[in-house]
Order: structure tokens, then C-alpha cells, then sequence
């Protein structure tokens, strides 16, 4: 079974622009959530999707935003890029939001912000 | 809302010799407690979980951890570690089943040969 697959892999973007990361869960799963990772702050939580609808929010400024296809497919959106962004950007998935149930995360999606 | 402290930024240690990694998470009435490993230019990869019943949570790789309610810890052992236990361990906290997760900001286990 194929794992969690993020694409692209690296991303180099300018202050100011939009950016969209993609995220495809593994077959079967259909909760995904997408994780901010930085060298100061760690692991933040950004969102969770299950069945197309968001389930629980992080604490990220509304210019980050998400959204879950019918496939279970994920995006997330960062709009108006700040150097702070720069990070890389982790998606998990779950067969349901029971945490009884393992998240499997990606490779990443390295995003920097010049 | 439910915070994790991981008290060790970074942990040396002689190869064949044990290891504790230790993780305290604030107080709620319920909690699931989870470590992740994450080798280097890695996604994680979840080493254990603790949701209920026996406080001594075995995992993969050797490891082990121990739910203490009292002390509000999850501290992560390994009786003898390997050179390719080299990686960054996290600790995570969910307060409900569903809720989401909370992650520590991590401690980078060195090990030395």
C-alpha cells in the first residue's frame, strides 16, 4: 500500500505570493491533517479534514487555509507569504479521527520564503 | 488547553547504553499520550501510544513508555540503544479521542560510538 504522498517536495516562494501544497492520504484513509514544523516552534497543529469538512483548527492566522476533496485528497493554502513561513509543511493521515487508530505521516513539503 | 514539555532539547548517549526521554504534559481529566520518531529528512513515524488500561506501553524498535498520572509524565526508555536510533523523538497529547494533537518540540537523541 502506497504511504502519504506531499507534493512538491521543496518549494521556494517570495514574500507576498500564494502558495498551494497538496497532499494524497493513504487509500482507505480519510482523515488528514497538516502540521507546521520549524526549528523554533517544533510541530504546530494547523488543521484536520475528515470527510470534506474541517474538524479542529490550529492557532494560525487566517491567511493559512485547507480543504479536503471527495478523493480525500488534501490542499492547504498559504496566502500572502512571510519570510516567518518558511518551514516544512507535514500532512498525516487516518483510517478515522479515533486516535486509536495511527496517524501515517509524509516525506514534507519544504517551503522557503525569500 | 493541553501542553507538552519535553525537558531535554538533545540527549547524548554511549551506544549499548539506556536512554530516558522524558515528557510531562499539563493535567486533564483525560489524556492520550503518543512518541514519535522522526529520522532525518523523514516524516514521523509513531513509536507508541498510551490510551488506556496498563501504564507500561511497549513499542517498536525496543521501546517502551510509562504513563504516570500522578507525576503527569510519559517518559520514553530504551534499555540499549543503537547507533540507528540516531533521530528526533516527540511527544504528543490528545485531550479526547478526537481532538487533535498536540506535539512537544522534540529532543534529538546522539548517539555516541
Amino acid at each position: 500500500k502506497a504511504g502519504v504522498t506531499q507534493t512538491p517536495r521543496y518549494l521556494i516562494k517570495t514574500r507576498g505570493q500564494q502558495v498551494t501544497l497538496s497532499c494524497s492520504p493513504i487509500s482507505g484513509h480519510r482523515s488528514v491533517s497538516w502540521y507546521q514544523q520549524t526549528p523554533g516552534q517544533g510541530l504546530q497543529f494547523l488543521f484536520e479534514y475528515f470527510s470534506e469538512t474541517q474538524r479542529n483548527k490550529g492557532n494560525f492566522p487566517g491567511r493559512f487555509s485547507g480543504r479536503q476533496f471527495s478523493n480525500s485528497r488534501s490542499e492547504m493554502n498559504v496566502s500572502t507569504l512571510e519570510l516567518g513561513d518558511s518551514a516544512l509543511y507535514l500532512c498525516a493521515s487516518s483510517w478515522t479521527r479515533d486516535r486509536a487508530y495511527e496517524q501515517y505521516f509524509g516525506p514534507g513539503t519544504r517551503l522557503t520564503v525569500t | 488547553a493541553q501542553s507538552v514539555t519535553q525537558l531535554d532539547s538533545q540527549v547524548p548517549v554511549f551506544e549499548e547504553a539506556p536512554v530516558e526521554l522524558r515528557c510531562n504534559y499539563s493535567s486533564s481529566v483525560s489524556v492520550y499520550l503518543f512518541w514519535y520518531v522522526q529520522y532525518p529528512n523523514q516524516g514521523l513515524q509513531l513509536l507508541l501510544k498510551y490510551l488506556s488500561g496498563s501504564t507500561l506501553v511497549k513499542g517498536i524498535n525496543g521501546f517502551e513508555a510509562e504513563f504516570n498520572k500522578s507525576q503527569t509524565s510519559f517518559h520514553l526508555r530504551k534499555p540499549s540503544v543503537h547507533i540507528s536510533d540516531t533521530a528526533e523523538y516527540f511527544c504528543a497529547v490528545s485531550q479526547n479521542r478526537d481532538d487533535k494533537i498536540i506535539f512537544g518540540k522534540g529532543t534529538r537523541l546522539h548517539i555516541l560510538p
